[in-house]
């Protein structure tokens, strides 16, 4: 059971470049998300699934574009990197997204740290 | 806006000390997550909380519904501790899209 896999961990972009951040889990888990980590700010979201083929923005989507076509995979692509995206970003899943369960956990991949020049 | 306020940002203590981190939220939510960065940038669930209180080892959580305020509390802290500690809230009808606290920055020097 590896849980949340998220590659690459660190990546340098050229303004201008596209790249997909890819996340994946084992656990069957139906929501996963992507939020990215700037300094002196908590986490905010960017987008969220919660289910294959449904996806929906989150806080700050813009520049940013997502597809769920199977239950394990949540790719993030970076259309046209800007010195802006530069941040780290995480993925995360949990069995469900919008009930409170005492087994919603949430899961967090390690992180990919994007810097765009 | 819904507002997730942590305090305190940075919290310096000695191995063995008492620690109570604090978390204030602005409207009614379903649930209440902890959460433990760590210095490499992981990011770990401890508790997470919709009543009650919660213990795990030496960490406790707990949360006031009433006064939209929950609690992480370390006994006997240890070096190992040193970490960033996030409150994140999950609002009714949100699809389970979370509210993340800026997160407490904690160090434990032996």
């Amino acid at each position: 059971n590896a849980g949340v896999t998220q590659t690459p961990k660190f990546q340098v972009l050229k303004t201008g470049q596209s790249m997909t951040l890819q996340c994946a889990q084992d656990m069957n888990h139906e929501y996963m998300s992507w939020y990215r980590q700037d300094p002196g700010m908590g986490l905010r979201l960017i987008h969220y699934s919660v289910g294959a083929g449904i996806t929906d923005q989150g806080e700050v989507p813009n520049g940013y574009n997502v597809s769920r076509s199977t239950t394990e995979d949540f790719p993030l692509r970076l259309l046209s990197a800007a010195p802006s995206q530069t941040s780290v970003y995480f993925c995360a899943s949990s069995l469900a997204g919008g009930f409170t369960s005492s087994g919603n956990t949430i899961y967090f991949g390690e992180g990919s740290w994007l810097t765009v020049v | 806006k819904n507002e997730v306020e942590q305090s305190p940002q940075n919290l310096t203590a000695q191995e063995g000390e008492f620690i109570t981190i604090n978390c204030s939220y602005s409207v009614g939510i379903s649930a209440l997550h902890w959460l433990q960065q760590h210095p490499g940038g992981g990011i770990v669930s401890l508790f997470m909380l919709s009543s009650g209180k919660k213990k795990h080892g030496r960490l406790i959580a707990t949360i006031n519904i009433q006064e939209k305020h929950s609690s992480l509390h370390i006994t006997a802290s240890h070096p190992r501790d040193s970490a960033v500690y996030i409150c994140a809230v999950r609002y009714g009808g949100s699809q389970g899209n979370l509210i993340f606290g800026k997160g407490t920055k904690l160090s434990v020097k032996p």
